[in-house]
């Protein structure tokens, strides 16, 4: 099994280009979610979706959408990129349990917005 | 995540014991987790504790968890220079999304 896959690894955008960054788990999970990573500031939640067909917004949705396009899928796309959004971009799943829910990450995708 | 603390940094001599410290503020966590960051690479999980839980061990893994202060610690014993990484403590909260909260990394740095 691959996990959790991410594409692209690297990404360099001008400021107010558009782009989409995939990820898909072959796991089976129902939760998927989008991380950044900042130094010094941990991880923060962008959006998540507990299952095929719903989206919520995390602690830093502003600048971002989201779609989760089956059960395996779920994009992030940055409409008009900001300098703000160079970032470290990590997607993870998890199963759909009451009990401890483990976050699978993927590999990550870092994003410079010059 | 403003909600779980942590220090920024962490140097200790191979061989030695690593204790890094985790302090949040959810009474209704579930479980707490501690995640392992190396360079270039996303989180992998090394370890968890469920919240009626004070203790758990695996391997030379240590979690401490104090309930009544919020805190929580992970000590790597003999520590390695593979050991250097960085380090997130994470909380799943009792209520609401199932997302986790992180807290900022402490990175390791094991001296050889």
């Amino acid at each position: 099994n691959a996990g959790v896959t991410q594409t692209p690894k690297f990404q360099v955008l001008k400021t107010g280009q558009s782009m989409t960054l995939q990820c898909a788990q072959d796991m089976n999970h129902n939760s998927m979610y989008w991380y950044r990573q900042d130094p010094g500031m941990g991880l923060r939640l962008i959006y998540y979706s507990a299952s095929e067909g719903t989206t919520d917004k995390g602690e830093v949705p502003n600048g971002y959408n989201v779609s989760r396009l089956n059960k395996r899928e779920f994009s992030l796309r940055l409409e008009s990129a900001a300098p703000s959004q160079t970032s470290v971009y990590f997607c993870a799943s998890s199963p759909d349990r009451i009990e401890n829910t483990e976050a699978f990450f993927g590999q990550g995708t870092r994003l410079t917005v010059v | 995540g403003e909600d779980v603390e942590q220090s920024l940094f962490l140097s200790v001599r191979e061989g030695d014991s690593s204790v890094i410290n985790c302090t949040y503020t959810d009474s209704s966590s579930t479980y707490l987790y501690w995640y392992k960051q190396e360079p270039g690479a996303g989180l992998q999980l090394l370890t968890y504790i469920f919240s009626n839980m004070d203790m758990k061990q695996d391997q030379r893994l240590t979690v401490l968890l104090n309930k009544k202060d919020k805190h929580l610690s992970l000590r790597i014993a003999d520590t390695q220079t593979g050991d250097s990484a960085i380090y997130f403590c994470a909380e799943r909260r009792g209520t609401g999304r199932r997302a986790l909260t992180f807290g900022s990394g402490t990175r390791l740095q094991v001296q050889p």
